[in-house]
């Protein structure tokens, strides 16, 4: 079974620039997370899909950030414009959430993540 | 709101040692625990989890059990390798509303042959 494939694995751009970053879950994988992850810190979630239905956005900073997930597969996560704190890994996640289920306890496969710098 | 404490690292152990990760949590409710390893230039990778108290989740050797009274979930394994040399992050689900992971800082560990 393919992972969860992120690209690029690394982008260096100066402040100011628009930048994207491209997530695709694992085949059937119905929900999917991006992660903002800090150095030195744990991921922080950013957007969470079920299908192509952004149910928690509450942590994405929407002046400047903004994800899609336009036919419920792969996804999106752009920056415009970038600023110098926005240096990071951004992290995607998927997971396959059914019925009741919590999808709190559904395991979350991750990517390798993007490593954004700014100069 | 929901918290994650980590112990700090970074940890450096001998090969064959035992090792323990201390982690403590803030929640409302009963929330499903976790931990999470990152090795070098990879994403996170699930290693264990518990869903309720006294649950004991293992893999690979490590385990942490689900300590209701404590609010602890400590990840231990009693002989590391070299192997085993990565950041460790302690989680936690949301019982209510959104539900989603909340991570604690992560502790590096470091195992010396």
């Amino acid at each position: 079974e393919a992972g969860v494939v992120q690209s690029p694995r690394y982008k260096i751009i100066e402040k100011k620039q628009p930048v994207a970053f491209w997530c695709n879950p694992i085949s059937g994988h119905n929900t999917l997370y991006w992660y903002l992850q800090n150095l030195g810190q744990g991921p922080e979630l950013l957007i969470r899909y079920e299908n192509e239905e952004a149910v928690d956005d509450s942590q994405l900073p929407k002046d400047r950030f903004s994800a899609e997930r336009l036919k419920g597969v792969d996804s999106t996560l752009k920056i415009q414009p970038a600023e110098l704190g926005d240096s990071a890994v951004y992290l995607c996640a998927s997971s396959l959430v059914t019925g009741k289920r919590r999808i709190g306890n559904q395991p979350q496969h991750f990517g390798d993540g993007t490593r954004l710098s700014i100069l | 709101g929901n918290s994650v404490t980590q112990m700090e690292g970074p940890v450096t152990l001998s090969e064959e040692a035992f090792l323990t990760i201390n982690c403590t949590y803030t929640a409302t409710g009963y929330p499903s625990l976790f931990w999470y390893v990152q090795y070098p230039g990879e994403g996170l990778q699930l290693l264990l989890k518990a869903t309720k108290a006294d649950d004991k989740g293992s893999n690979k050797g490590f385990e942490a059990t689900y300590r209701k009274e404590t609010t602890s979930f400590h990840l231990e394994k009693g002989s590391v390798q070299v192997s085993d040399s990565a950041v460790y992050f302690c989680a936690l689900s949301e019982r209510q509303g959104a539900q989603k992971l909340v991570f604690g800082q992560g502790t590096r560990l470091t195992i010396n042959p």
